[in-house]
């Protein structure tokens, strides 16, 4: 099937630990996207990458990395995990590839991340 | 900055229509997007509104008025699948999206 893929879709850990959320897509776009929802079902937009290349860095903690090893994936590492991490986190794609065009995003089923 | 605003909640009989408004005030406006999301899921694409106007896809319309800042979700002919959140997002450069908090729309038989 085409579509973007996350794993796991869920994960419980411990504060302090370290953990990562894949990412991947086969829809042959360009751009990936981390979002994170929280408890309130705000869709916030973390990061998101152009081939390889960061193009959206909002004000995030620095414990949390994106790491693009190809344009079809985005990975999400999350280090010193803290309470207020816990959340859903979407990965979605686009094939925009302008900074000025926009396109459709399509996400991901979502990562359910609880932090005890 | 990006400011969206939609209602929380609304309330609908099967067979009905129903209207989601939701005003935006924004530093870039590439387009405006409407999204669906079930429980539990991910959001689904609905409508893209780039000019003004109305842009239907069988039951479902949206609006877009650019000088107003406003838009609207138009549902018609509710089914009980219906039942979902509902989302407003304004794209602005580097295609990033702004969400609204979202509307929950229960339908009722």
């Amino acid at each position: 099937d085409t579509a973007v893929s996350q794993t796991p879709k869920y994960l419980v850990t411990q504060m302090g630990n370290d953990k990562s959320i894949k990412c991947e897509q086969n829809l042959g776009h360009d751009t990936m996207y981390w979002y994170k929802q929280d408890s309130k079902k705000f869709l916030k937009i973390m990061f998101s990458y152009n081939n390889k290349e960061l193009i959206i860095n909002e004000t995030v903690p620095n414990r949390f990395s994106p790491k693009s090893p190809d344009k079809a994936h985005l990975n999400l590492h999350i280090n010193s995990l803290e309470l207020g991490d816990s959340a859903v986190y979407f990965c979605a794609s686009s094939q925009v590839t302008s900074s000025l065009g926009t396109d459709t995003q399509y996400f991901g089923p979502g990562t359910r991340l609880t932090v005890l | 900055g990006q400011n969206i605003d939609q209602p929380t909640e609304m309330t609908a009989t099967e067979g009905a229509i129903v209207q989601i408004n939701c005003t935006y005030q924004t530093s870039g406006f590439n387009g405006l997007f409407w999204y669906q999301q079930h429980a539990g899921e991910a959001p689904t694409f609905l409508s893209y509104n780039v000019l003004d106007g109305l842009e239907e896809k069988g039951r479902f319309s949206s609006f877009l008025s650019r000088s107003k800042g406003y838009s609207y979700l138009l549902l018609k002919e509710l089914q009980m699948k219906d039942s979902a959140s509902y989302l407003c997002a304004v794209s602005a450069a580097g295609n990033k999206l702004t969400f609204g908090g979202g509307t929950r729309v229960l339908v009722k038989p």
